[in-house]
């Protein structure tokens, strides 16, 4: 069965740094990743999706993800995080052979210092 | 913008009692979910929900869950009689394609349930 794992719960950065939140997944059959984000009191919204076209996905607020099959890694980037980039990012994956069902990771909590 | 809405945002039950969580999904959505988070914890698959019946549900999701589209804009998830360990934030979701890759879902701000 698919699953996802994110590495860190808890990432801090200083505002201008380069945001880089870990994702690995796990797929017998080439998955579909997507990344969510979860402002406070709101429902996740997406960020970006790997569909099996380009590696490298741009997503909304300048983040960008690759898919590196080899590592079975999706990671989240951001060159340089704003203040408003702090939230909770959940990394997901869905396949075929799950139906299309989507599951998350237990996500990451972004802190942005001034 | 379409969203889904979702209440209500925060209950508090007490153990044993029923417990109904409702949720209007975005209005040309044909398929809908209902996840899961214990605190600290993953984002949990529950059901998922197309053509009024279940097209898939979690080992979660046992004989005391239920879901309903009562009126065909509201989607509900009934718990019949609540556990301390179904405290959670639960989640509704909807999406205009659910048999892809590409499903992209469209989630309310989540219902809090306490169970005291």
């Amino acid at each position: 069965a698919q699953s996802v794992t994110q590495l860190g719960s808890h990432v801090s950065v200083s505002e201008g740094a380069l945001v880089l939140l870990r994702c690995n997944y796990s797929s017998s059959v080439p998955p579909y990743l997507f990344w969510y984000v979860q402002y406070p009191n709101q429902g996740l919204q997406l960020l970006l999706k790997y569909t099996s076209a380009a590696t490298l996905v741009k997503g909304i607020n300048g983040f960008e993800a690759e898919f590196k099959k080899s590592e079975t890694s999706f990671h989240l980037t951001k060159p340089s995080a704003h203040m408003r980039d702090a939230a909770e990012y959940f990394c997901a994956v869905s396949d075929q052979a799950g139906g299309f069902k989507t599951i998350f990771g237990a996500g990451t909590r972004l802190f942005v210092k001034a | 913008e379409p969203e889904v809405t979702q209440t209500p945002s925060h209950q508090v039950t007490q153990m044993g009692q029923e417990v109904i969580l409702r949720c209007v999904p975005i209005s040309n959505h044909l398929y809908f979910y209902w996840y899961r988070q214990i605190l600290g914890q993953k984002v949990e698959f529950l059901v998922s929900f197309y053509n009024n019946e279940i097209s898939e549900k979690s080992e979660i999701f046992d004989d005391q869950f239920s879901v309903e589209r009562p009126d065909g804009s509201n989607f509900t998830l009934k718990i019949r009689s609540t556990k301390l360990e179904d405290s959670a934030m639960y989640f509704c979701a909807s999406s205009d394609d659910g048999n892809s890759g590409a499903n992209v879902l469209t989630f309310g701000a989540g219902s809090r349930l306490t169970v005291l």
